[in-house]
């Protein structure tokens, strides 16, 4: 059971453009919702993240918008720039046992054309 | 340079063989967990360490073995490889009690044939 939906697989955007992923999560038991972004040959790295006590976020061009009834989150990549071409993950955690591991989407490769 | 390190990067293994892929990390964090990427899959977890001497299994530890003597290192063991344990496997910490700001390590590229 996919505990965490994450679409489009690919996305292709021009640079200046805003890239959207979108997420979507079953467990309401979920309490921090991370973004990852892998560059080739790299370990992913925490991008952004938030806690479903707020309805957005932002960090430079990145926003994380939420909504807690939807059980949905997405990430917003403004004035997309070429080095952004990467994979992105979002995330999920939940309490177990004291610490919480991470259920990851599938992942979404962006590409931002010149 | 702190962070997770992992090795070897790349590795070729005959079916049945067994080796050991090392995970170590210099940031005194408590948690460590060890994750396979696939195509199409995402990041899957496969053990998790919440200190030295705890371990648990996560969505996929078939055929996978650890252990944690010390705080600072997380080995992951293939008793008998397979095919299907052809993946990119990467190691990750996190010093906090939840899953905040997780470290990843560059990742070990395994190809089972």
């Amino acid at each position: 059971q996919q505990q965490v939906k994450q679409s489009p697989q690919s996305l292709i955007v021009q640079k200046g453009g805003i890239s959207i992923i979108n997420c979507a999560y079953e467990n309401t038991a979920f309490d921090y919702f991370p973004w990852y972004q892998q560059f080739p040959g790299k370990g992913p790295a925490l991008l952004i993240a938030i806690r479903p006590d707020v309805s957005e976020k932002k960090e430079g061009r990145f926003t994380i918008s939420f909504n807690k009834s939807a059980k949905q989150f997405s990430l917003h990549i403004m004035d997309s720039q070429p080095g952004d071409s990467a994979t992105y993950f979002c995330a999920a955690s939940m309490p177990n046992s004291g610490y919480s591991t991470l259920t990851f989407g599938k992942g979404t490769m962006l590409l931002v054309s010149p | 340079n702190a962070g997770v390190t992992q090795t070897p990067k790349f590795q070729v293994l005959k079916t049945g063989q067994s080796m050991t892929l090392q995970c170590a990390q210099d940031m005194n964090h408590e948690y460590m967990s060890w994750y396979r990427q696939d195509p199409g899959m995402g990041l899957r977890l496969i053990h998790y360490s919440v200190g030295a001497g705890i371990t648990d299994q996560g969505e996929v530890p078939n055929g996978y073995n650890v252990s944690r003597s010390t705080t600072e290192d997380f080995p992951l063991r293939l008793l008998s490889a397979a095919p299907s344990q052809t993946s990119v496997y990467f190691c990750a910490s996190s010093g906090g009690g939840l899953a905040y700001g997780y470290t990843f390590g560059s990742g070990t590229r395994l190809t089972v044939v």
